[in-house]
């Protein structure tokens, strides 16, 4: 049973425009979510994430949305750059931003942003 | 300050066969993490240890193990390998004082099994 889901397996906008990725989860206990960006050959790196206590976190071209009734979050990157052609993992935790514990992952979409 | 470091980078082994698989994390973090990212599944959770001990394991089969050493590094081991262990593995390690937003990860070690 996938608790994080990331629905769309890839997504291509055009340089400038605002790109949209979407994240669901099914457990009621996730509390903190993050996302990372994954280019090929490397690990995933940290980008942003915000706690249930908010419904938005913003970092430069970076703002992430929080519904907790509707178990979504979204991405928004704004304006995209050919840099940001990478794939991109949704995570969550239980027990906050202070956990020990593991992350749970979503299976990334793959963004590409043309020129 | 050097990052998780992960080895070999790419490893190819026969089915049935076994893998080790080897992390150092950031100097001063004590917790090790592994992940598969097999195709089309995203990163599952392996197995996690913190100060020498396994705190807690995914949904993976006990021939998945590892185990830290005192100087924090990490080993995952997986016997019998099968085809279906091809796959790139992450290693992540975070400060205890870091919270969930530490996870830093390495590059990965590449398995193919034939």
């Amino acid at each position: 049973d996938q608790q994080v889901k990331q629905n769309s397996p890839s997504l291509s906008v055009q340089e400038g425009r605002i790109s949209i990725l979407n994240c669901d989860y099914t457990n009621s206990m996730f509390d903190y979510f993050l996302w990372y960006k994954k280019y090929p050959a490397e690990g995933p790196t940290f980008l942003i994430s915000i706690s249930s206590i908010k419904d938005k976190n913003e970092d430069g071209r970076f703002t992430v949305f929080l519904n907790k009734s509707a178990k979504h979050l979204s991405l928004h990157i704004v304006p995209s750059q050919p840099g940001d052609s990478a794939v991109y993992f949704c995570a969550a935790s239980a027990y906050g931003g202070g956990s020990q514990g593991n992350l749970i992952f979503g299976k990334g979409t793959k963004l590409s942003v043309k020129p | 300050e050097a990052g998780v470091t992960q080895s070999p980078t790419h490893l190819i082994k026969t089915r049935g066969q076994q893998a080790t698989l080897r992390c150092s994390p950031i100097s001063g973090h004590t917790s090790v993490y592994w992940y598969q990212q097999a195709l089309g599944l995203g990163l599952q959770f392996l197995l996690w240890y913190d100060e020498g001990e396994e705190r807690n394991r995914g949904n993976f089969p006990p021939r998945f193990s590892g185990r830290q050493f005192p100087n924090y590094s990490s080993e995952l081991n997986v016997n019998a390998l099968e085809l279906e262990d091809s796959a790139l593995y992450l290693c992540a390690s975070r400060d205890r004082g870091q919270g969930t937003y530490g996870f830093t990860f390495g590059s990965g070690t590449r398995l193919t099994v034939v």
